[in-house]
């Protein structure tokens, strides 16, 4: 199925710093997602977009759904060390979600 | 509030046994969703019902097969096991029409 582009692959950063990854895709999404998980754990949902060009912040996040609805980024914050773990971009068509790769985010106390 | 609910978190298996895996979605949620995650991967789609009719399949095996009960809960069942099927199988339900999905704690299957 279609895949995502999601970068970074993963990040080392120092508590306090602020964090920015992105996903791109071909192909146009109606609705954007940003999930984080936790090893073995399910994946949480974070932020949800829902129209081109929306700005939506959760605490310390703040994600964008592009206005070509082909790609969104999520930002942190003054990263804290419990925001390590993996986050995951989604993108949803026709009854369908399209996840991407993933960044692995390590925070340096 | 309510999360998706599955069971078990944990299942060892033998080669070529069968394993069942059980998920609860959200009450009033109609789509439901099975992905398989392997280690340091993205979820791989398997397969989705709506309104407990199969509306989509993914990259499910044959020996996999699935289906929604009319208490809307789900079953995965996996048979002729190999150690590759060694994996976090996630459930996932989302409301109509909202583009938004939520995960459930995962099983993890370990095939020996």
């Amino acid at each position: 199925g279609q895949q995502l582009n999601q970068s970074p692959q993963s990040m080392f950063i120092q508590e306090g710093e602020d964090v920015s990854m992105n996903c791109t895709s071909s192909s146009i999404f109606n609705t954007w997602l940003w999930y984080k998980q936790d090893p073995g754990e399910g994946p949480v949902l974070l932020i949800a977009l829902y129209k081109a060009g929306e700005l939506t912040s959760n605490g310390r996040l703040t994600a964008q759904f592009g206005i070509t609805r082909k790609d969104s980024f999520l930002n942190i914050s003054a990263s804290i060390p419990s925001d390590v773990g993996i986050y995951f971009c989604a993108g949803y068509y026709g009854n369908q979600f399209y996840f991407g790769t993933g960044t692995s985010l390590t925070v340096i106390p | 509030a309510a999360g998706v609910i599955q069971s078990p978190r944990h299942l060892i298996k033998e080669k070529r046994e069968t394993a069942t895996l059980k998920c609860y979605p959200i009450p009033r949620h109609d789509t439901v969703y099975w992905y398989q995650q392997g280690p340091g991967q993205d979820p791989q789609f398997l397969i989705s019902f709506y309104e407990k009719m199969q509306s989509d399949k993914g990259s499910i095996p044959d020996r996999f097969s699935a289906q929604q009960f009319s208490d809307y809960h789900s079953e995965l069942n996996m048979s002729s096991l190999e150690l590759g099927d060694s994996a976090l199988y996630f459930c996932a339900s989302s409301p109509e029409g909202t583009g938004e999905l939520f995960f459930g704690e995962g099983s993890r299957l370990t095939v020996l």
